[in-house]
């Protein structure tokens, strides 16, 4: 039983490149949520999906795209990386009610 | 989404009972208490959750008095494999989003 599973684990981009994180869950939750987590800091919430096909915006969602095509897949997506969207970026989901969210273990993003 | 207040940091020594509170002083009538912990370099992790009075697990209490404008997550006996980040939220039943703040890193001494 994987759970949450994100790829990659750690990348090193340039300024302006970019990139697609993955997360993959296996608990057929509806929801799927994508934090960033600074250094000493709390998460906050990027974007989330309440369903397959659809998406809505977080507390920071500028400069990141996501799309959830598969119930089971949430993409988020850097057009064109910056340094400060350096950060670990975790995923999330949630079946709802009074359940908690399970998280994967995070991807380690550097931009250069 | 109500916003929750937690202290910045706590230290504690080992086998000793640890209690975080939370405050949440506009939390609405359908939201749910959270606890989940953090250690470095993983994802958070589920720790407790309840929505009045007290619930209790393998692992920890949660105190909720009758105004639930605050929560207190008790840790009993803990072990240096308690230091971690611990963080208290606050949302609905059937909520679509969720809000942490900054947590509490508890740090347990020998």
């Amino acid at each position: 039983n994987a759970g949450v599973t994100q790829t990659p684990k750690f990348r090193v981009l340039k300024t302006g490149q970019s990139m697609t994180l993955l997360c993959a869950q296996d608990m057929n939750h509806e929801y799927m949520y994508w934090y960033r987590q600074d250094p000493g800091m709390g998460l906050r919430l990027i974007h989330y999906s309440v369903g397959e096909g659809t998406t809505a915006k977080g507390e920071v969602p500028d400069g990141y795209n996501v799309s959830r095509l598969k119930k089971q897949n949430f993409l988020l997506g850097l057009e064109s990386a910056a340094p400060s969207q350096t950060s670990v970026y975790f995923c999330a989901s949630w079946t709802g009610a009074d359940q908690p969210q399970h998280f994967g273990d995070g991807t380690r993003l550097s931009i250069l | 989404l109500a916003k929750t207040t937690q202290p910045i940091s706590m230290d504690s020594y080992e086998g000793q009972e640890v209690n975080i509170t939370c405050s949440h002083n506009n939390i609405a009538t359908n939201d749910y208490i959270t606890w989940y912990q953090q250690f470095p370099s993983q994802g958070p992790r589920f720790i407790i959750q309840g929505y009045k009075t007290k619930v209790t697990n393998e692992v920890a209490s949660l105190f909720i008095p009758a105004d639930r404008k605050s929560s207190t997550l008790s840790l009993p006996r803990v072990s240096l494999s308690d230091t971690a980040v611990y963080y208290c939220l606050v949302g609905p039943f059937y909520g679509q989003n969720f809000v942490f703040g900054p947590g509490t890193r508890l740090s347990v001494l020998p």
